[in-house]
């Protein structure tokens, strides 16, 4: 398998400030990482795919201006909540795939806006 | 692009009995098709899966079983322990050779009941 780590595991936050997500890869040069969000009691929504040392690609409906994806290492992919609201409260998970079809999901980002 | 559905959203069954989720899905040129369970509050845990050439998988309690013509998936779990209690999602996803976007299922909410 492939050993994921999300740093923070939970964040509160102030409506207007950015929040920043940070998941690595930490045994493995991951070339794509995906970014999910799970609100409650629903399923896994993907909201973009992140590959190092390009832009990453955006699901219809996600605001690439609003969530900022940073892949700059085969490592560490990051993901920026501008601006964040209480509707962006969620659960934000990522997973890397290691070329084949399975992915490794990190154990998540609780994110609470007030 | 894909679309997966999955039913029943919610299924309560007594210690001991056999559990069954059915999904299915839109795009036939998916070919990979995990199962997770979750946990409240933790990241998804693959607990099994099937590719598209094969028709049925085993392991120890669980087996998945596949029907490409129908576009269908089914999870069975014998059985069912309190254990095992949780949240259950299918997916369905296309590798492409360097990574394989994964759309889930809406979610089965497992009770086992003493």
């Amino acid at each position: 398998g492939a050993v994921v780590s999300q740093h923070p595991s939970w964040v509160i936050c102030k409506s207007g400030t950015s929040v920043k997500i940070e998941c690595r890869s930490l045994d493995f040069q991951a070339t794509t990482m995906f970014w999910y969000r799970q609100f409650p009691k629903q399923s896994l929504m993907l909201m973009a795919t992140s590959n190092e040392g390009s832009k990453a690609t955006y699901e219809q409906g996600v605001e690439k201006d609003k969530f900022l994806i940073n892949h700059a290492s085969l490592t560490l992919s990051t993901l920026t909540v501008t601006s964040a609201h209480p509707e962006d409260s969620s659960f934000y998970i990522c997973s890397l795939g290691r070329g084949g079809n399975e992915q490794f999901f990190g154990p998540g980002t609780r994110l609470t806006v007030l | 692009g894909e679309n997966v559905e999955q039913h029943p959203s919610t299924l309560s069954v007594q210690e001991g009995d056999s559990a069954v989720i059915k999904c299915t899905y839109s795009d036939s040129a998916s070919n990979y098709f995990p199962w997770y369970k979750q946990e409240l509050g933790k990241r998804p845990q693959l607990i099994i899966d099937i590719r598209s050439n094969v028709g049925e998988k085993k392991d120890q309690r669980i087996a998945v079983t596949l029907n490409k013509t129908a576009k269908h998936f089914s999870l069975h779990i014998t059985e069912t322990q309190p254990e095992d209690s949780a949240v259950y999602f299918c997916a369905a996803s296309f590798h492409t050779g360097t990574a394989s976007k994964l759309t889930f299922g809406t979610g089965t909410r497992l009770q086992v009941t003493l």
